[in-house]
């Protein structure tokens, strides 16, 4: 069964750092593209990040460029997401998302996400 | 970033079609990307439901039913959901999304209610 399992959420003060963490089971975790897609309570979902499938690539979205790295360890089927100088707009269900064989930017699989929250 | 204008909720009947829609911004040609289509109900990750680039260019989530299908409407810019014979479990939130210059954008969403 594939499956993904985020971990690593907590509550932390504006300007904070963090790390995100998704364990990938189930398939072959080198074989695809992962993804970074939060969302705030209440709200819409927002993509945040993607690395391609062997960490040579990765993409952000404007608003975590700078302050967020995305990237994975394939000996370990795991995906992190480190996170720098959080904000409290920043605070949301944080899910990670496989991106499909045919098109990297197609989600196909989602863990139940970590809930980060940026408060003082 | 740009913008996905999706309207914020649409209702319909059991048995009926809903047509919901994903407007892209003027500087963004509908005709040249992918439109995605998720949907999510509380409490849950959203479930990957279709894709639409073209009527011969299209594909179905796994174990989608295909009363949910995709098109577009090139003079609107507009990407489209239409899910047929509606059914009560259909009520949930449905985002488009596309992948324009190496960046993620999804729509605001539509709250799907069946009456």
């Amino acid at each position: 069964e594939v499956q993904l399992v985020e971990s690593g959420g907590v509550v932390v003060q504006p300007g904070g750092s963090l790390r995100l963490s998704c364990a990938a089971s189930g398939f072959t975790f080198d074989d695809f593209s992962m993804h970074w897609v939060r969302q705030a309570p209440g709200k819409g979902l927002e993509w945040v990040s993607l690395i391609t499938w062997d960490g040579g690539t990765t993409y952000y979205t404007d608003s975590v460029k700078g302050r967020f790295t995305i990237s994975r360890d394939n000996s370990k089927n795991s995906l992190s997401l480190q996170m720098n100088s959080l904000r409290v707009e920043d605070s949301a269900l944080y899910y990670c998302a496989r991106g499909s064989v045919e098109y990297q930017m197609l989600f196909d699989c989602w863990g139940q996400g970590t809930l980060v929250t940026v408060s003082s | 970033q740009p913008v996905l204008t999706q309207p914020p909720s649409s209702s319909a009947s059991p048995g009926e079609s809903a047509r919901l829609t994903c407007t892209l911004p003027s500087d963004i040609n509908v005709g040249s990307h992918n439109i995605y289509w998720y949907q999510q109900k509380p409490g849950s990750p959203p479930r990957y439901l279709l894709y639409y680039y073209s009527d011969s260019d299209k594909g179905q989530g796994s174990g989608v039913p295909s009363r949910f299908s995709g098109s577009k409407d090139s003079s609107a810019n507009t990407g489209i959901l239409l899910i047929s014979g509606l059914q009560a479990e259909d009520e949930a939130e449905y985002y488009c999304f596309i992948w324009p210059n190496n960046v993620g954008v999804f729509g605001g969403g539509t709250k799907l209610t069946v009456l």
